[in-house]
C-alpha cells in the first residue's frame, strides 16, 4: 500500500543539480512530505520536509506541487558524497513517528 | 556531541542462538525507536519505546521479539532463536520529544547475518 512512488534509480554528473521526483497523489490535506536519504552502509539521514510551500535547507530543496499531488527534491551541487537510495515519505508531523521508507531512487553522482 | 550509537555493528549468529543489539540515543534524548531493513527492502518501523515504557510495538513479529529501554543504561533489543528470516540490518533512532519524523537521528545500524 505505497503512498508515494520514485524512479528506482538516476544518475547525476558531479557538480551539477540533481532533480529527484516523488509522486503522491494520494496525500491527505494534514500530510508532510519527508526526504531522508541512506548512504551505503549507513542509518538514514534527514535531509528536509515541507507541507505546500517550497523549503530549502543548507542541504537542498523541496519544490512541492500546487496540487501537493508531487514533490522533487533538489540537490543544486551534487557531489559524489551525495550517492546515496533517496526516500519520499509522506506522514503527519509530530504525531506520526512510524517512518515508512519504500524503494527510493538509488542516485549515483559520476565524476 | 555523539550521536547514535549501535553496537555491534555487525553480528553473527546461529540459528537457535539469541541476539541481543544495542542502542544508545543521543545525549538527552528519551524516545528511541528501532526499524529492520530486510534485503533489498526499505526499513520497517518496529518498536517505539520511552524510558521504562513500550509505547508502540505494533510492527514487531508477535514472538522471539523483544525490546527494552531501561532508566539506565542503552535500548536493548532482543531477538531469541534466531532464525535465518531474521538476517537484516537493524537501525535505531531517537529524538529528543514525541514523535515529529524530523527529529529522529539515526544510528548506523546492526547488521545480523544467521548462519
Amino acid at each position: 500500500d505505497a503512498k508515494t512512488t520514485q524512479p528506482p534509480s538516476m544518475d547525476c554528473a558531479e557538480g551539477r543539480a540533481a532533480n529527484l521526483p516523488c509522486n503522491h497523489s494520494t496525500i491527505s490535506g494534514n500530510e508532510y512530505v519527508y526526504w531522508y536519504r541512506q548512504i551505503h552502509s549507513q542509518g538514514p539521514q534527514y535531509i528536509i520536509h515541507g507541507l505546500k510551500n517550497n523549503e530549502t535547507n543548507e542541504m537542498a530543496s523541496l519544490i512541492i506541487t500546487e496540487d501537493r499531488k508531487s514533490s522533487t527534491l533538489i540537490l543544486p551541487h551534487a557531489t559524489l558524497r551525495d550517492t546515496a537510495v533517496y526516500y519520499c515519505i509522506v506522514g503527519v508531523s509530530r504525531n506520526d513517528y512510524k517512518l515508512s521508507f519504500g524503494a527510493g531512487t538509488t542516485v549515483t553522482v559520476r565524476a | 556531541n555523539a550521536g547514535v550509537m549501535q553496537n555491534p555493528r555487525h553480528l553473527v549468529r546461529r540459528r537457535g542462538q539469541e541476539a541481543r543489539l544495542r542502542c544508545s540515543p543521543m545525549k538527552g534524548h528519551s524516545h528511541v525507536y528501532w526499524y529492520r531493513q530486510l534485503p533489498e527492502e526499505g526499513l520497517k518501523f518496529m518498536v517505539y519505546l520511552q524510558k521504562e515504557n513500550i509505547i508502540d510495538e505494533s510492527g514487531m513479529p508477535k514472538e522471539r521479539f523483544s525490546a527494552e529501554f531501561p532508566k539506565e543504561g542503552p535500548s536493548i533489543l532482543r531477538i531469541q532463536q534466531v532464525v535465518r528470516g531474521d538476517s537484516a540490518a537493524y537501525f535505531c533512532a531517537s529524538s529528543p520529544t514525541s514523535g515529529g519524523q524530523e527529529t529522529q537521528y539515526f544510528g548506523p545500524g546492526t547488521r545480523l547475518l544467521v548462519l
